[in-house]
């Protein structure tokens, strides 16, 4: 079945650290690739994704790349900002049009002091 | 902005009690969905609705039922609330995929439920 492994949290990081939160993936085929971002009392939302083999999803200064030869997906970013504390949910839909469920990793706390 | 909201940000009931979770979204998507979301175990999912009145069991559906009349509206209901069931959930909705079209879920809020 598929399934998604992320790194354990919590993860605390200094202002203006850099971030990597790991995630690899165990699918059938060539599934697509997403991160989502929850912050605090809000539900999630779409941070960015990858829909094949070597793309790069990015926004807000965030970057994961698709690496099919290793099945990672892991989520980066420069220079973290408080604002940026929040869980990180990696996740993973099966390619096919007939299966709409998403797969996903347990979640990441991220927490970033001043 | 696709819009979906959650009748309740907070709600406590007691064992035994039955209880109504409501989502509604404003973008008249085929699919919604609703999940669990519990620390250590990440997201998941309960049941989804592809279409009204059509319904499938997600990995937990034990406890839980669902109703879908109107196309903007999902319903979660836990006939019989147990403590066990104290949780966050959270619903969802997204168009149907098609080829060549980026997939995304859109979530609520989310309704924290604790049963005493």
């Amino acid at each position: 079945g598929n399934s998604v492994t992320q790194m354990e949290g919590p993860v605390t990081l200094s202002e203006e650290a850099f971030l990597t939160i790991n995630c690899t993936y165990t699918a059938t085929g060539y599934p697509s690739l997403f991160w989502y971002v929850q912050y605090p009392g809000e539900g999630l939302q779409l941070l960015l994704k990858a829909t094949k083999a070597d793309d790069k999803g990015s926004n807000k200064g965030f970057e994961a790349t698709y690496r099919k030869e290793t099945t990672s997906f892991h989520l980066e970013k420069g220079s973290v900002q408080v604002s940026d504390s929040a869980v990180y949910f990696c996740a993973l839909k099966p390619r096919g049009g007939s299966n709409y469920k998403l797969t996903f990793g347990k979640g990441t706390l991220l927490t970033v002091n001043p | 902005d696709v819009k979906v909201t959650q009748s309740s940000r907070y709600l406590v009931k007691r064992t035994g009690e039955k209880v109504f979770l409501e989502c509604v979204q404003d973008m008249d998507h085929e699919n919604m969905f609703w999940y669990r979301q519990d620390p250590g175990l990440g997201l998941r999912l309960i049941y989804f609705s592809y279409d009204v009145k059509m319904k499938e069991k997600g990995d937990i559906p034990e406890g839980y039922s669902v109703s879908r009349e109107k196309k903007e509206r999902f319903s979660l209901i836990l006939e019989s609330a147990s403590t066990n069931q104290t949780s966050m959930y959270l619903c969802a909705s997204s168009p149907i995929w098609e080829q060549g079209m980026t997939y995304e879920q859109y979530f609520g809020p989310g309704t924290r439920l604790t049963v005493t």
